[in-house]
Formats: C-alpha cells, sequence, structure tokens
C-alpha cells in the first residue's frame, strides 16, 4: 500500500468543524482512500473511503482533491467523543491485490484533541 | 447485526507458554485478519485468512500462527512467548478479502501480559 502523511496532532474547539488533512503523493489509480479512528481503549472505527469523488456519511465527510495526492476528513461539528487517533490509509481496489500483505498499513496517524 | 467478538479481552501468561486467541467475525464475513498494536510499532498486520487459508502475512516470526474454521471464526496462536509480545491483538473482518472498495470491523482487541 502507498504510505501517506498526516499531522502528529491536532486540536479543536467542540462543536466546530474539524478538517483532518491527509497527503498521499504516491497515490495509485486503483487506491481507495480509507479513514479509520480508534477511540482510547477501543479497537479501530471505520469512518470512511472513497475513490475520487467526495463522499459524506453519517460520520463526516471526505473530500478528495482533484489529483487525489491529497484529502481532508471532515467532521462537520465536533464532540468529545470525536476524540482519537485518526489514520488515513490507501487501498488497492482490484478485487486481488496480488502479493505483499492483504492487511491494512497503519501509519501513526492524527492523533485528535477535542477541548470543551 | 453483532459485532466482532474477541475474547478473552484479558490475559495474563508467563514467559515461555503458548497462549490462543479467538475472533468471531460479524455473520456472513469471510476475511478474518489480525493485527498486532504496541506503543512503540504502532499498528501492525500480522496475518488474513479466507475461507479457512491463509492469504498473506505480516513480518513476524513463526511463532505467531493462525487457522480460520468453516464457520469463519478464527483463532490466533503464539507460542514461546516473550516479553515483546506483551501487546493489544485486534481482529478485523471484511465482506471479502482485500478489496480497497469494502470497510474492515475491528473487534474490542485481547489484551496480552507476559510477565
Amino acid at each position: 500500500d502507498a504510505k501517506t502523511t498526516q499531522p502528529n496532532s491536532m486540536e479543536s474547539n467542540e462543536e466546530e468543524p474539524v478538517h483532518l488533512p491527509c497527503n498521499h503523493s504516491t497515490i495509485s489509480g486503483t487506491d481507495y482512500i480509507h479513514w479509520y479512528r480508534q477511540l482510547p481503549s477501543q479497537g479501530p472505527e471505520y469512518v470512511i473511503h472513497g475513490l475520487t469523488s467526495n463522499v459524506n456519511n453519517r460520520m463526516a465527510s471526505l473530500a478528495i482533491a482533484e489529483d487525489r495526492k491529497s484529502s481532508t476528513l471532515i467532521l462537520h461539528r465536533a464532540t468529545l467523543r470525536d476524540a482519537a487517533v485518526y489514520y488515513c490509509i490507501l487501498r488497492d481496489g482490484p478485487l486481488y491485490s496480488g502479493g505483499g500483505a492483504d492487511g491494512l498499513t497503519f501509519g501513526k496517524g492524527t492523533h485528535l484533541i477535542i477541548q470543551p | 447485526k453483532a459485532g466482532v467478538t474477541q475474547t478473552p479481552r484479558y490475559l495474563i501468561k508467563t514467559r515461555g507458554q503458548q497462549v490462543t486467541l479467538s475472533c468471531s467475525p460479524i455473520s456472513g464475513h469471510r476475511s478474518v485478519s489480525w493485527y498486532q498494536q504496541t506503543p512503540g510499532q504502532g499498528l501492525q498486520f500480522l496475518f488474513e485468512y479466507f475461507s479457512e487459508t491463509q492469504r498473506n502475512k505480516g513480518n513476524f516470526p513463526g511463532r505467531f500462527s493462525g487457522r480460520q474454521f468453516s464457520n469463519s471464526r478464527s483463532e490466533m496462536n503464539v507460542s514461546t512467548l516473550e516479553l515483546g509480545d506483551s501487546a493489544l491483538y485486534l481482529c478485523a473482518s471484511s465482506l471479502a478479502r482485500g478489496t480497497g472498495y469494502t470497510e474492515a470491523f475491528f473487534g474490542q482487541g485481547t489484551r496480552l501480559t507476559v510477565v
């Protein structure tokens, strides 16, 4: 899986929008952009994923740059429960991704701190 | 529907012993992956099983092994435990294997402490 770069930490205030950036300059044409988050003392939780177009779901929005070399996870109104480590991960799209580890490659992620 | 279930949640073992961890995926999911999480190395992929066959393995020694049963439930085994094996072991299930367009659902993990 291609590599992603995220800030180590970000801080935001409760009830304000949060924009979490991710750079993935070596993304290939078949890589999907996935976001997971891990709350304290829990397993990672799927947030959202997309390929080229912006995506929205009940948890967040994903804005993908036109050249796909960067993306931004948007939490529209942060709550204290959104404090977590957020991971941006690239996953190859085709059904059989061929040789190599087939798991998710987690980097260090962004530690999001929400101030009340 | 029920999520991914991992048992036990906590485990304390002595160096040199072996341990078996269990994972029940979401009903209908056929792919099960295992991960190790430590403060120093973060989340690292161990291996993935699909249709009872190991499809891929991460960079871990042969002491780490696993299997998947016909009902998709999976177990992982660590033999000759070392202090460095202390970690949170996470299991994830997916509808299909290795695809970029499906999400993985994680369990709460098993916290293993080796003393």
